[in-house]
């Protein structure tokens, strides 16, 4: 169940920051921590950034989170063409009492 | 090293069973929250169930309710997934994660593919 919002993709060139969006509701993002993820079809997805602005070891600082009220935000700075993946928000959501992901997001390095 | 093992999928009918099995290693397996996450092919991904450490609290999500039962056996440090009653949108491939609503899902296994098809 996707009851986080996401655009569908997102591009930049290589070097550029690319910024996507994730916007939720006082039942998820609005009082639970955000995690986000990045996937390669046919691969394990990764964790990316967790407790919103908090990067596992061995993530590039190029990966930085952000939230405000019931949205989030990850901004994938100096994008290299292996930055080229699907990314989600994911967070648990105390009305459905269980995690909702976002609808994902498709980034295009040109 | 961390490592997660899933097996068990395959190709099943429609209305058909299958149980999913995820071996751990590298990690106290008993120690930590256990989630089942699917990703359906042309789709994003969606979580499906997950259980505490203990085994004691589990949650599922609406899309699995009352066909799907999450399950550990921490002596064996093996997660299950039983699947019942599967239909053709139930067919994705399906990852075990260690975490929980704070910490995210760190360690993820490769993966099993599960297709419903007649």
């Amino acid at each position: 169940q996707s009851v986080l919002t996401q655009p569908p993709s997102a591009s930049g060139t290589p070097g550029q920051t690319v910024t996507i969006s994730c916007s939720g509701s006082s039942s998820n993002i609005g009082s639970n921590y955000v995690h986000w993820y990045q996937h390669l079809p046919g691969t394990a997805p990764k964790l990316l950034v967790y407790r919103n602005n908090q990067r596992p070891s061995g993530v590039p600082d190029r990966f930085s989170g952000s939230k405000s009220g019931t949205s989030v935000a990850l901004a994938i700075s100096g994008l290299q063409s292996e930055d080229e993946a699907d990314y989600y928000c994911a967070a648990w959501d105390d009305s459905l009492t269980g995690y909702v992901f976002g609808t994902g997001t498709k980034v295009t390095v040109l | 090293e961390v490592q997660l093992l899933e097996s068990g999928g395959g190709l099943v009918e429609p209305g058909a069973s299958r149980r999913l099995s995820c071996a751990g290693s590298g990690f106290p397996f008993s120690s930590y929250t256990m989630s089942w996450v699917r990703h359906a092919p042309g789709k994003g991904l969606g979580w499906v169930s997950a259980i505490s450490e203990s085994g004691s609290i589990t949650s599922q999500a609406d899309s699995v309710k009352g066909r799907f039962t999450i399950s550990r056996d921490n002596s064996r440090n093996t997660l299950y997934l039983q699947m019942n009653s599967l239909r053709a949108e139930d067919t994705a491939v399906y990852y075990c994660a260690t975490g929980d609503r704070n910490s995210g899902w760190l360690h993820w296994g490769q993966g099993t593919l599960v297709t419903v098809s007649s």
